[in-house]
């Protein structure tokens, strides 16, 4: 089957220590994509990749980092500079980066901190 | 910066009816305008997309409308169920990249 692969699906971390959340698309999606998402709001776009070897900041960047080494994977961490980290994060995956695109979207990371 | 916006935050119906979902945009200069839906701790699936020269986009019982002078998108659900209970989201494209500026959302609950 196609999709989109989040894992874990919930996630606790203690203040002050950094944290990668996993994704994985088998879509052969050149352009792949994070969202932060807080409890009764929309999304908000963190990092985005285009292409392997290749990623932007998004609206709120600050805190987290990526990386592309391979077009499959787009892990996040979410380091202790992210001063509220609590959130729903979800990633997305898009055939290429047109504004015609389709994101598609995987099931989401929960992640708590205590 | 452009600001989307969605009324009602949440909305709960009787099954059947038909419904009325609305989402706003301050900057009319969009690419394109999508609906999507999200269960509860899942992620999205896209519903519809209008193109910016489009009008509105159909897909079995849903319609998709969009006023791009106006800043405005509906979303109707004709003779809803309770499988239709979800949050809404809507989401419109920037003029770089694919990047997507997302609303809040319209949790909807249509009640047995």
């Amino acid at each position: 089957d196609g999709g989109i692969t989040q894992s874990p699906k919930y996630l606790f971390r203690k203040e002050g220590q950094n944290v990668t959340l996993s994704c994985e698309q088998n879509l052969n999606h050149d352009a792949m994509y994070w969202y932060r998402q807080d409890p009764g709001q929309g999304l908000r776009l963190i990092y985005y990749s285009q292409i392997v070897n290749d990623f932007q900041k998004g609206d709120i960047a600050e805190g987290y980092s990526v990386s592309r080494e391979k077009k499959e994977s787009f892990p996040l961490t979410v380091t202790s500079a992210q001063k509220n980290p609590t959130a729903f994060y979800l990633c997305a995956s898009s055939i290429g980066g047109k504004l015609t695109d389709t994101q598609y979207f995987g099931p989401g990371t929960r992640l708590t901190v205590l | 910066k452009q600001e989307v916006t969605q009324i009602p935050a949440a909305l709960s119906v009787p099954e059947g009816e038909n419904l009325v979902l609305n989402c706003s945009f301050t900057d009319s200069a969009i690419y394109n305008l999508q609906w999507f839906r999200q269960d509860p701790g899942k992620g999205l699936t896209s519903l519809l997309l209008i193109q910016s020269s489009q009008r509105e986009q159909t897909s079995g019982r849903l319609n998709a409308s969009l006023d791009k002078s106006s800043g405005r998108s509906t979303l109707y659900i004709a003779a809803s169920q309770p499988g239709d209970s979800a949050t809404y989201l809507c989401a419109v494209s920037r003029n770089a990249g694919n990047m997507l500026t997302f609303g809040g959302g319209t949790r909807l609950m249509v009640k047995p």
